[in-house]
């Protein structure tokens, strides 16, 4: 069976620190792969996907950015972080039309 | 542009009793529909979808939903609330052939013993 992995599961940065977080996927091959944000209070935002290694479409403008060097690894990061991007970074990967979530990150920047 | 509202920001609701979660969108063609469940500090649980063929479908955790085209919803349901249930229920949609999920804003459930 399919699994995605998210670590770290929490993350204590200060500001102006670089970021790097890593998702990967077993059981699958050749996955669409995602990054969301879900910041307190708000719902869920789309920041990155990718449909295949080296391939990255960002959703919008910010400070972040994705890789994807290998099939079923993902990878979010920033060269330096802003109080704004404190949130709950999660990961999915999709399989025909259902989407799987990973376990989340829980990211503070203080 | 497609779009999910979820009226309900909290709902609280007694241990036993029936629970009904609104979900509305906005898409010109036929929709592939979702509920997912998120529980404190975890990721998000696929409870059902709706794809095509009978409008009221059902999901683990005795959940159902029914879509109803008229009303552009697709509503959650539980005839029984467990205590297990408080977490933070999310709606969406799929669009652009499978491509592009848009989310509610979501409704976080209460139980109260």
């Amino acid at each position: 069976s399919q699994t995605i992995h998210q670590w770290p599961a929490t993350l204590v940065q200060p500001v102006g620190s670089p970021l790097s977080l890593e998702c990967t996927v077993e059981g699958t091959s050749n996955p669409n792969l995602y990054w969301y944000r879900q910041a307190a209070g708000r719902g869920l935002q789309l920041l990155f996907y990718s449909v295949g290694i080296g391939q990255i479409s960002s959703e919008v403008p910010q400070n972040l950015s994705a890789s994807r060097p290998q099939d079923r690894q993902f990878i979010l990061s920033s060269k330096k972080l802003l109080l704004s991007d404190s949130g709950f970074y999660l990961c999915a990967w999709q399989a025909g039309l259902h989407r799987y979530f990973g376990p989340g990150t829980r990211l503070t920047v203080l | 542009a497609q779009s999910v509202t979820q009226p309900d920001i909290h709902i609280t609701v007694s241990e036993g009793a029936s629970l009904e979660l609104r979900c509305n969108y906005s898409y010109g063609a036929t929709p592939y529909l979702f509920w997912y469940v998120q529980s404190p500090g975890q990721g998000l649980q696929l409870l059902l979808k709706y794809f095509s063929g009978d409008t009221l479908v059902q999901g683990i955790k005795g959940f159902e939903a029914e879509f109803k085209r008229s009303q552009s919803s697709f509503n959650l349901r539980k005839p029984s609330v467990h205590w297990s249930d408080a977490a933070e229920y999310f709606c969406a949609l799929m669009t652009g052939g499978g491509n592009k999920l848009t989310f509610g804003t979501g409704t976080q459930l209460k139980v109260e013993l």
